[in-house]
């Protein structure tokens, strides 16, 4: 069974430029989720993939955009890129057997790609 | 508005020591409350979690109390070793564990 796997790991831009970032799910799983994690604080949620749509979306502007692929994988888009984008952005993948069924809560975080803008 | 709010910031405790760290939330709505544990360049792994209707869950030498009154809930290591040295993050999510809320994290530092 492999874990999530996330690419880039490390990465440098320039404000304005735009990045991707990508995740594999881990196997079986087919829920996404991007977080951002600044220096020194907790994972902020930026939004999350279920079945390639849009589950929720936390307060981030339109220029974080996101896609999730029919094997579950996942890319985090974002565009004019400013100062304050740098951070870890993490991935994690889960299950979820819909509405009524047993879910479990646990997110599979993969290591994160470490963006910095200059 | 900070949804869920960590304390300390950092900790030191002696090997064979416990650690406890301390969250506060505001959401009542909030159904599900894990422990993350982050170790330098790798991802935060599930520790352990609680739901509502328990007021206290144990795994090993891990344990959460959960306070639904206050909307508080701590993490007590027991017996506390320098392989726990990472940094711990509490979180809250509601029924559809679409979004997770997670503290600012504890540096916990084991001498050894």
């Amino acid at each position: 069974e492999t874990g999530v796997t996330q690419s880039p790991t490390h990465l440098i831009k320039t404000r304005g430029q735009q990045v991707t970032l990508r995740c594999s799910s881990q196997s079986g799983h087919n829920t996404v989720s991007w977080y951002q994690q600044a220096l020194g604080q907790g994972p902020q949620f930026i939004f999350q993939y279920y079945r390639e749509e849009e589950n929720g979306r936390g307060n981030f502007p339109p220029r974080f955009s996101g896609l999730q692929f029919p094997n579950y994988s996942s890319e985090l888009n974002v565009n004019a890129l400013e100062l304050d984008d740098s951070a870890l952005y993490l991935c994690a993948s889960s299950l979820d057997l819909g509405q009524g069924a047993l879910r479990t809560g646990e997110l599979f975080f993969g290591e994160g790609s470490r963006l910095t803008v200059l | 508005q900070q949804q869920v709010k960590q304390s300390p910031q950092s900790l030191i405790v002696q090997k064979g020591g416990i650690s406890i760290i301390n969250c506060a939330y505001e959401n009542t709505a909030f159904d599900y409350f894990p422990w993350y544990q982050q170790f330098p360049g790798k991802g935060p792994a599930l520790l352990i979690a609680i739901r509502p209707d328990v007021s206290e869950k144990k795994e090993g030498r891990f344990t959460i109390s959960f306070n639904k009154s206050a909307k508080q809930f701590s993490l007590h290591i027991m017996d506390s070793q320098p392989g726990d040295s990472a940094t711990y993050f509490c979180a809250a999510a509601g029924w559809s564990f679409n979004k997770f809320y997670f503290g600012s994290g504890t540096k916990l530092n084991v001498k050894p």
